[in-house]
């Protein structure tokens, strides 16, 4: 099973603030990663995969990087329909996984 | 539009079954590997089951390696969990999530449907 860290588990911020949201594996996974953002009461929403493409219909402000264990999501400038939780996944391998979660809220 | 709707949720008694069922639109159902996620209350997200898109690999995460089971028909558009044995920590919000065809990211998912393990 690949072990997934999530860092940091609770991100206060303004709109207009940069974010970094940090996933770490406990094995290498190249670049079979994805990000996912969800708001309370509704599904998650997919952001990015392939590590660092970007979701049709997802805003430019939102990038990713890293391959092997680490990888990066990262919101340019956050907008006030930004704050909500954010999660990684591995799809490198079975079981997938998932990570604890990112909760970004207002500062 | 590609839309998912689960259904097939509700309140059982520890050791009861329930089978979910999520009705698959707007795209070419048989073409694609679907995948069922799971959240508990106020938790993160946990992956459940995967089923290729002919039902030829089948992958279950070990909390519940036998005693669900996931299965599809093609033909109706549909995607299912057999869910068996229930306890008190299968429940949760479950999900129904189809695999992109480029990645296997988890490109669209259902609104989900509640499952409640209790006596």
């Amino acid at each position: 099973v690949i072990w997934m860290t999530q860092s940091p588990s609770l991100l206060s911020a303004s709109t207009g603030d940069r974010v970094t949201i940090s996933c770490r594996m406990s094995q290498g996974i190249s670049s079979y990663l994805a990000w996912y953002q969800q708001k309370p009461g509704k599904a998650p929403e997919l952001l990015i995969y392939a590590a660092s493409t970007l979701q049709s219909g997802v805003p430019s402000r939102f990038s990713g990087s890293g391959s092997g264990t680490d990888f990066t999501l990262t919101i340019s400038c956050l907008q006030s329909e930004d704050f909500a939780t954010y999660y990684c996944q591995q799809y490198y391998s079975f079981p997938q996984t998932f990570g604890p979660g990112t909760k970004v809220d207002i500062k | 539009e590609v839309q998912l709707v689960e259904s097939g949720g509700g309140l059982v008694k520890p050791g009861g079954s329930l089978r979910l069922s999520c009705a698959a639109s707007g795209f070419t159902f048989s073409s694609y590997s679907m995948n069922w996620v799971r959240q508990a209350p106020g938790k993160g997200l946990e992956w459940v089951s995967s089923i290729s898109s002919s039902s030829s690999y089948i992958y279950y995460a070990d909390s519940v390696k036998g005693r669900f089971t996931i299965s599809r028909d093609n033909a109706k558009n549909s995607l299912y969990l057999q869910m068996n044995s229930l306890r008190a920590e299968d429940t949760a919000v479950y999900y129904c999530a189809r695999e992109g065809v480029v990645a296997a990211a988890l490109d669209y998912w259902g609104q989900g449907t509640l499952v409640t393990v209790s006596s």
